[in-house]
């Protein structure tokens, strides 16, 4: 079964430039999330999709952060405009069927690590 | 609302000796607990979940983790560590926040070191 796929692995930006990552779950998999890494701390949920719908985004910087799983399978996060304080590993995970539940177990891709300049 | 504490930055251990790896958690209602691992340049991989039941579950690669609800702990522990162990070792738990959510919340991660 192949995992989470993420890309790209790596972007250097400059600030205020926009940038945008793409992620494929596990096939199947009705749910989604994206997460910022930032280094020495653990990882914060940006969002939460539920096939093609929002479950939560509550964490998500609105201002400048935006998500989209359009068809309910892959999904893009994009950041416009980058601040240097955005330089971080952005994972994405995803999972069977975890709402209402909660309890499933969360897959991880390899994640996109950012640095913005 | 939720949080979770792993109270040490690094634990260090020698190959063969048992390891523990503390959580500590606050929630508002009944919680779900994991314990997730990360190897360098690599995401995270689910090792065990207590949802209800028996306090001491039993996950991957030998790792067990002991519900405590009076002490609102989840510690990880493994009988005999392995130099392979070493990585770097989440908590993380789920409680429903206003709105109907439950949205995961992960500490901020114990590097665990086992020394030949």
């Amino acid at each position: 079964e192949a995992g989470v796929a993420q890309s790209p692995r790596y972007k250097i930006i400059e600030k205020r430039q926009s940038v945008a990552f793409w992620c494929n779950p596990i096939s199947g998999h009705a749910t989604l999330y994206w997460y910022q890494q930032i280094l020495g701390q653990g990882p914060k949920l940006l969002i939460q999709f539920q096939n093609n719908g929002v479950v939560d985004d509550s964490q998500l910087p609105k201002d400048r952060f935006s998500a989209e799983r359009l068809k309910g399978v892959d999904s893009t996060l994009k950041i416009q405009p980058a601040k240097l304080e955005d330089s971080a590993v952005y994972l994405c995970a995803s999972s069977p069927r975890d709402f209402p539940r909660s309890t499933d177990t969360q897959y991880f891709g390899p994640g996109t690590r950012l640095t913005v300049l | 609302a939720q949080s979770v504490a792993q109270p040490e930055d690094q634990v260090n251990v020698a190959e063969g000796n048992p390891l523990t790896v503390k959580c500590t958690y606050s929630v508002s209602g009944n919680p779900y607990l994991f314990w997730y691992v990360q190897y360098p340049n690599r995401g995270l991989q689910f090792l065990l979940k207590y949802i209800t039941g028996d306090n001491l579950v039993k996950g991957s690669y030998g790792f067990e983790a002991e519900f405590n609800k009076s002490q609102t702990s989840f510690h990880l522990k493994k009988p005999s560590a392995l130099v392979s162990d070493s990585a770097l070792y989440f908590c993380a738990v789920r409680d429903m926040i206003p709105g109907g959510s439950y949205i995961p919340t992960f500490g901020r991660g114990t590097s665990l070191i086992v020394h030949p």
